[in-house]
């Protein structure tokens, strides 16, 4: 089955620092994939999305890139701050029945 | 534009109870989906509602049911809990059937459920 494999947590920065988040994933099929962002006590909001090979999403600073021949889709930031603290899912959706499947998650840490 | 509320937003239960959690969609979208996180397990994939039918469900107990009504709102229901339900529940809707780029899920703020 469809899986997500993100790098273990938790990390902590320095405000200004750059960031990177692993995720690798195994589907059938074409999968979408997203970025989903939760911050203490809220629900998930999508951060940023891509659907084919090379497409780059990106949403307030974050980025990552659709990289199939390594079936990757890393999250990066060029200069973290305070309020970039929360936690961060990858998830893609594929099949038929395109139901979200997530990574388990970092918890992100930026310090003044 | 509302988001997607969740009631209640904390629910202490004891083993052998059953409890139902209710989720009001954003207006116009006729999908729900129920989310379920641990901190064990993550987030999975409970079941989608769309157009007051199931279409789609993952890998839970029979336990674990929903329903939707006409007006796209949806319940879960839990029966006979156990310790290992507690958790976040997470329900998202969306305009259309399923999750893709063209079919953003919207997440609720949740419902945390401690089983005792």
């Amino acid at each position: 089955g469809d899986s997500v494999t993100q790098m273990e947590g938790p990390v902590t920065l320095s405000e200004e620092a750059f960031l990177t988040i692993n995720c690798t994933y195994t589907a059938t099929g074409y999968p979408s994939l997203f970025w989903y962002v939760q911050y203490p006590g809220e629900g998930l909001q999508l951060l940023l999305k891509a659907t084919k090979a090379d497409d780059k999403g990106s949403n307030k600073g974050f980025e990552a890139t659709y990289r199939k021949e390594t079936t990757s889709f890393h999250l990066e930031k060029g200069s973290v701050q305070v309020s970039d603290s929360a936690v961060y899912f990858c998830a893609l959706s594929s099949g038929s029945a395109r139901q979200l499947t997530f990574g388990s998650g970092t918890q992100l840490t930026v310090l003044p | 534009k509302a988001g997607v509320t969740q009631t209640p937003r904390y629910l202490i239960k004891t083993r052998g109870q059953q409890v139902t959690l209710s989720c009001s969609p954003i207006s116009g979208h006729r999908s729900v989906s129920w989310y379920q996180q641990t901190p064990g397990q993550g987030l999975q994939f409970l079941f989608e509602y769309f157009s007051e039918t199931q279409r789609n469900k993952g890998n839970f107990p029979g336990r674990f049911s929903g329903r939707q009504f006409s007006n796209s709102r949806s319940e879960m229901n839990v029966s006979t809990l156990e310790l290992g339900d507690s958790a976040l529940y997470l329900c998202a809707s969306s305009p259309g059937l399923g999750a893709s780029i063209y079919n953003e899920q919207f997440f609720g703020p949740g419902t945390r459920l401690t089983v005792l």
